[in-house]
């Protein structure tokens, strides 16, 4: 069973603060997502990888790093947290080209910034 | 610029009919269209996808009408069950098949 796992699940942070989110998979897959869920935008991509080493930017990337340091894990990062950011944050994973091109996604982390 | 538009925004049925959920998109190098669905305070989640080559997939009750020359897609949901309740989001791979875009979905709502 293809596993995507997020943390933390609930973070509350100050504005101006820095805050990073993690993800790991245990999936193999190469290529690895995180998405922002907001009501009324649906599920927007804010940065990707390609495997380990490697990020791009997806279409919302400003005010996010991410970084990806090995095959299962990619964090996402806040330098200075804003209250607009307030958000729930979906980590995934996927090998375009392969015979669903499925994503996996975790559970998400709920993050709220005061 | 969005670039998967879902309709409507939110629908509501009687148990027992069939959803009509439809989605368009704007990229024609976009060849992969999956659709997904979430429960509240889940994750989304596949239920069923579709290439271009084929212009119906069906699995089960979750039916996908693709037409190519409109840029459009729907997915039909028959015998509608409370449990089919969720939200339904539409998406669809990027130019290079590195990453998927998004509608904003549709939220179902199955009345029994």
């Amino acid at each position: 069973e293809a596993a995507v796992t997020q943390s933390p699940r609930n973070k509350v942070a100050v504005t101006g603060g820095k805050v990073t989110l993690s993800c790991n998979q245990t999936n193999n897959h190469n290529n690895m997502y995180w998405y922002r869920q907001d009501t009324g935008h649906g599920l927007r991509l804010i940065h990707y990888s390609y495997g380990a080493g490697s990020t791009e930017k997806g279409d919302i990337p400003d005010g996010y790093k991410a970084s990806r340091p090995s095959q299962e894990n990619f964090s996402l990062i806040l330098e200075l947290a804003t209250p607009s950011q307030t958000s729930v944050y979906f980590c995934a994973s996927g090998d375009p080209g392969g015979s669903q091109n499925t994503l996996y996604f975790g559970a998400g982390t709920r993050l709220s910034v005061l | 610029q969005q670039q998967v538009r879902q309709s409507p925004q939110s629908l509501t049925v009687w148990e027992g009919e069939t959803a009509i959920l439809n989605c368009s998109y704007e990229d024609s190098t976009f060849d992969y269209f999956p659709w997904y669905w979430q429960f509240p305070r889940e994750s989304p989640a596949l239920l069923i996808a579709i290439r271009p080559v084929s212009n119906k997939k069906e699995d089960g009750r979750f039916t996908i009408f693709f037409n190519k020359r409109e840029k459009k897609l729907s997915l039909h949901i028959t015998d509608s069950q409370p449990g089919d309740s969720a939200t339904y989001f539409c998406a669809a791979w990027g130019n290079s098949g590195t990453y998927q875009r998004f509608g904003t979905g549709t939220k179902l709502q199955v009345v029994p």
